[in-house]
Order: C-alpha cells, then structure tokens, then sequence
C-alpha cells in the first residue's frame, strides 16, 4: 500500500511554463520534505514543512515555491522552470523533525523542453 | 561543514558478499541509516543503525559502525541480482540541525 504518493510519475513542461507536482501521504506525519536529485547525485533538500511551519533551505532558488493547505498534501510549485531544473523531484515524510527515518514517495521525474 | 563520502561503485558477483563503504564527519550524529534506490524509483529506507551501537544484522544485511573512526558499513550477505542498485549512506547530527546529509551514492553493479 503507496503511503507517500507523488504525481504525476512523469512530467513534461516547457522552459518558462509553470508547473505543480504534487504529493499526498497517508501516514499522518507532521514533516514532508520536497528533495531535488539530478542524475548520480545524493537528494538536495529543497524544504520542508513541520505541519504548517514552512522552512526552506538557503540555497534553494526563489523559483521553487511550496504549499500545504493540508496534513495530507504538499506542493511544489517551479514558476519559471528552467533546462537546469530538469530532475527527479522526491516528497518524503516523518513523524517529527529531527532523528527520523523518512519514507519516500516513487518521485516526479519532470522534464523541461 | 559536515559530509558524508562514499565510493560511486562497487561490482560484485553474484553470490558473494557485497561491502559498501561510508565516511563521515559530524560526531554528533544520532542515526545512520542506508537507503537504496532502484532505477528511476524513490528512495527506500533499507535499514538503520543508533550511534550507540557497533553493529545490527537484519537478515542479509549486516551494518557495522566504528564511531572512532567515523566509518560505517553495508555488508550484503549472498548478493543477488534483485540487489542492483544505488545505495545511499546518510547521517543526521547536531552540525547539520538534524537534518540528513546524504553521500553521493554507490552503484552496486552485480555480475552473472
């Protein structure tokens, strides 16, 4: 049973188009995390929610927005997607923040034409 | 800063045992822990390991810590084909506020 569902499996946009992947869980954990991997490279961390505190990572660019109008659902929303955002983009949870194993949805692999 | 480094491959034959190594630097890490990634998939936590322990085996799969060293290992017992993947070492401490740091990967390559 998918706890951690990333759509969609696939996704396909133009430079400059924006575009929303989403995630969904149902473990109830207060934590989910939106990671970055471009390929034969370790997940980035983008950002992460700690229920509804929002908390993003220096370097992450202005073009990568998050939502979590729920417990449930998160979003991650690139409003300009460039070639160099290309990647696999992974949502994770956990039940709190800190010493915590994640668990992983199957991942968005977006592609920018 | 804080790092995790791995190896990028390691090629075994199926069968043998398959040993996959890890460095790190942050001595305050609480867990760590091995994810494994298969072609075009998430990531899956496989197993993990408490900084207060030296070892855990979990069927196949035995982990060896030496805190001294910052060194931690993945050893695959009988390696089988299923077993192709890519295999994340990561840590989470005081010096990253908890967060994981993740090392780059190693491919595990099985041949017939």
């Amino acid at each position: 049973d998918a706890m951690v569902i990333q759509n969609p499996r696939y996704q396909v946009t133009q430079f400059g188009k924006p575009v929303t992947l989403s995630c969904s869980q149902t473990l109830n954990h207060n934590v989910m995390y939106w990671y970055q991997q471009k390929s034969s490279q370790a997940p980035k961390l983008l950002f992460h929610y700690y229920d509804k505190d929002f908390n993003n990572e220096a370097d992450t660019p202005d073009n990568f927005q998050s939502r979590r109008p729920n417990t449930s659902f998160c979003f991650l929303d690139i409003r300009s997607p460039g070639l160099g955002d290309a990647a696999m983009y992974l949502c994770a949870t956990s039940r709190v923040r800190g010493v915590e194993k994640l668990f992983f949805g199957s991942g968005t692999q977006l592609s920018v034409l | 800063g804080e790092d995790v480094e791995q190896s990028l491959f390691l090629s075994v034959r199926e069968g043998d045992s398959s040993v996959i190594n890890c460095t790190y630097t942050d001595s305050s890490s609480t867990y760590l822990y091995w994810y494994k990634q298969e072609p075009g998939a998430g990531l899956q936590l496989l197993t993990y390991i408490f900084s207060n322990m030296d070892m855990k085996q979990d069927q196949r799969l035995t982990v060896l810590l030496n805190k001294k060293d910052k060194h931690l290992s993945l050893r695959i017992a009988d390696t089988q084909t299923g077993d192709s993947a890519i295999y994340f070492c990561a840590e989470n401490g005081m010096d990253s506020n908890y967060q994981l740091i993740w090392g780059a990967g190693t491919k595990l390559i099985i041949k017939p």
